[in-house]
């Protein structure tokens, strides 16, 4: 079952604009849009963004998420030595009934 | 504080079984779907198999259709997956993950526990 595309990294400066993007089609990004989700290493996934594009309480408004069709993106300005991390997007398909996951950007902050 | 803490992992041989459990504290458990993720070491996210509020549907991704079977116990506020014929590829850090109604819910993914570690081998 074919997951959804990311860029593999994504390397900007400190206090930079990061977009990411996360590729799918009408069954899945563009059926219910793409959640967003922040793992630093070692520990377990966070989430960023639901779906719908709003951000789950206490996480930062520097996190934005948008959607234009079957590509969704993620926007993280004011780039911070802690938001070096792996992000993933997830989408339900609608005609896999699966949950399907971007392979992942490592986002580097230099 | 919702707290979702995963037991039940370790190191089995090929062809195997385990059971994963899930105990789940501070949100109403019968009111929430809920999913298993797994991550294999260095490499990322592979949703594994979900479950709705009562048990009366599942989804699961193809890789373990007929190999693993998610449940739940609203009773005790817990999550399982029980794997058998397990692979060298089932290999991973397996996560218990609060979801929502696929088709029309916030997310999948809003809480997540440590995760327990699978090791498949020889």
């Amino acid at each position: 079952q074919a997951g959804l595309t990311q860029p593999p990294s994504v390397s900007k400066g400190l206090r930079q604009t990061a977009t990411l993007t996360c590729t799918g089609n009408s069954n899945n990004v563009g059926y219910q849009g793409a959640a967003w989700l922040q793992q630093h290493q070692g520990h377990p996934p966070k989430l960023l963004s639901y779906r719908k594009n709003n951000r789950p309480s206490g996480i930062s408004e520097r996190f934005s998420a948008s959607r234009s069709g079957n590509t969704a993106s993620l926007t993280i300005s004011g780039l911070q030595p802690e938001d070096e991390a792996d992000y993933y997007c997830s989408a339900w398909d609608s005609s896999l009934s699966v949950w399907v996951f971007g392979g992942g950007t490592k986002l580097t902050v230099l | 504080e919702v707290q979702l803490v995963e037991s039940g992992g370790g190191l089995v041989q090929p062809g195997g079984s385990l059971r994963l459990s899930c105990t789940t504290s501070g949100f109403t458990f019968s009111r929430y779907w809920m999913s298993w993720v797994r991550q294999a070491p260095g490499k990322g996210l592979e949703w594994m198999a979900n479950v709705n509020q009562d048990g009366s549907a599942k989804f699961y991704v193809d890789s373990v259709k007929g190999r693993f079977t998610i449940s739940r116990d609203n009773a005790k506020n817990s999550l399982s997956l029980q794997m058998n014929s397990l692979r060298a590829e089932d290999t991973a850090l397996y996560y218990c993950v609060r979801d929502s109604p696929p088709d029309y819910g916030d997310s999948m993914g809003d809480f997540w526990g440590r995760g327990t570690l699978v090791t498949v081998s020889s």
